[in-house]
């Protein structure tokens, strides 16, 4: 079983729509966990964190369960500049280390 | 602007041929990766450097070597040992005081 487990999708919404992306994790030692977006061929880039009482940052909202061990990602009015890769990241300490790990990603296609 | 610098976007490789992936931040971070991304597949850790003349082998090490003379600098060399090199390949950087990590914007390898 992967360490962080994303549906990979693809997604395909209209503009405007509400749409939730959900990721499992199996290590129960992750303290934190982060949504980052990845545009075709482009580097990741951090779209935010994501805390136990949950946080929002205007159209996004991420959630993070730990006792179902699960994050979440929804999307309200989705753009069609949202179109891109979602990868769900949990972070823990192992061998003396900050480690990443990623999920595959959760493409999302919002067309007109 | 202060970043991460990854050169060259795009190499072409022969097989039996070692090449090298250069990565330089101005962040001045303490930590930094290098990641390979596989088509549909999540971001894995191929080495790692948490401050300099330091570096821990990562979760596919295998084929690959790097150096860390300079906190500046972190090179990837991508040794004809790596069998199936053809990737796109992210360095990132992480400063003592945060979690995030930010990313270069990747060279893309492949082999011919």
């Amino acid at each position: 079983r992967k360490e962080v487990e994303q549906d990979p999708g693809p997604f395909n919404v209209p503009e405007g729509a509400t749409v939730a992306f959900n990721c499992t994790y199996s290590n129960s030692a992750s303290q934190s966990f982060f949504w980052y977006r990845q545009d075709c061929r482009k580097e990741p880039k951090l779209l935010m964190s994501v805390y136990s009482s949950g946080n929002e940052d205007g159209r996004f909202t991420a959630q993070l369960n730990r006792a179902s061990q699960y994050i979440s990602l929804l999307i309200r009015d989705s753009k069609l500049s949202d179109s891109a890769t979602y990868l769900c990241v949990g972070q823990g300490v192992s061998g003396g280390y900050n480690k990443l790990i990623f999920g595959a990603g959760t493409r999302l296609a919002v067309h007109p | 602007d202060g970043g991460i610098t990854q050169s060259p976007k795009y190499l072409f490789r022969k097989e039996g041929q070692n090449v090298t992936l250069s990565c330089e931040q101005n962040l001045n971070h303490d930590a930094m990766y290098w990641y390979r991304q596989d088509p549909g597949q999540g971001l894995r850790l191929i080495y790692y450097s948490q401050i300099v003349n330091d570096f821990q082998k990562g979760d596919i090490a295998e084929g690959y070597s790097v150096s860390r003379e300079k906190k500046e600098s972190f090179p990837l060399t991508v040794t004809s040992a790596q069998k199936n090199p053809t990737a796109f390949y992210l360095c990132a950087s992480r400063g003592a005081s945060g979690n995030t990590i930010y990313f270069g914007e990747g060279s893309w390898l492949t082999v011919v």
